[in-house]
């Protein structure tokens, strides 16, 4: 089955740039997502179809995906940001989520 | 605009089967373009695809779990279901929906969940 493997966490000092990767083969050939969870809450998607915003997200998240990794980067991090996000896509149908990266700003 | 709410019991015996809904309102929920989803998440630990499902009533479904779900749909409630047979202790987590789909213009991104509803499976 497909995979998707994300570092377990990333730290990160205010105002700095924050970079998630998440590798899977071959992962350049599909869209990857990108999705934000705080604590007690629902996820949130913060980047669609490799490197699009949706509406309301900040533009200091950004995102790329080329070869077998996925790139979610956060610009000028802000406590807010504090969060684990997940990377995601599709394979044949199936869904399929990262291991998921705890992001830490101090 | 859409929102989506799960029910269901919050406590399951080991060995039977997990019963959930998922409620959507405030939109349209017939839209060719959606698929309904089901995710969760064992406490402290990653989100898990569950499946999908359309209005037609087309479904896939996550290999790891394929034999044990059954995703359906009522369009006359604008409601789909998930049940998940023969549970164990490792099938606790909270429960999400979700929708999947191109309504929002967002690809085939989960654009619209649910607030989550926790099952514990225990005796």
């Amino acid at each position: 089955s497909y995979e998707l493997t994300q570092p377990p966490s990333v730290s990160v000092s205010p105002g700095q740039t924050a970079r998630i990767t998440c590798s899977g083969d071959k992962l350049g050939d599909k869209y990857a997502y990108w999705y934000q969870q705080k604590p007690g809450q629902s996820p949130v998607v913060v980047i669609y179809q490799d490197s699009k915003r949706p509406s309301g997200i900040p533009e200091r998240f950004s995102g790329s995906n080329s070869g077998n990794t996925a790139t979610l980067t956060i610009s000028g991090t802000q406590t807010m940001d504090e969060a684990d996000y997940y990377c995601q896509a599709w394979d044949s149908s199936t869904g399929v989520f990262g291991t998921g990266t705890k992001v830490t700003v101090l | 605009q859409v929102q989506l709410q799960e029910s269901g019991p919050g406590l399951v015996k080991p060995s039977q089967t997990l019963p959930l809904t998922c409620t959507v309102s405030g939109g349209s929920f017939s839209s060719s373009n959606n698929y309904w989803s089901w995710i969760r998440q064992p406490a402290g630990n990653g989100l898990e695809w569950i499946g999908r499902i359309n209005t037609r009533g087309s479904t896939n479904y996550n290999p790891s779990l394929k034999s044990r779900v059954t995703i359906s749909v009522d369009t006359s409630k604008k409601q789909f279901s998930l049940k998940l047979n023969s549970v164990t202790a490792a099938d606790t987590a909270v429960y999400y929906c979700a929708r999947v789909g191109d309504s929002s213009g967002y690809g085939n991104a989960f654009d619209i969940w649910g607030q989550g509803t926790m099952v514990t499976v225990s005796s």
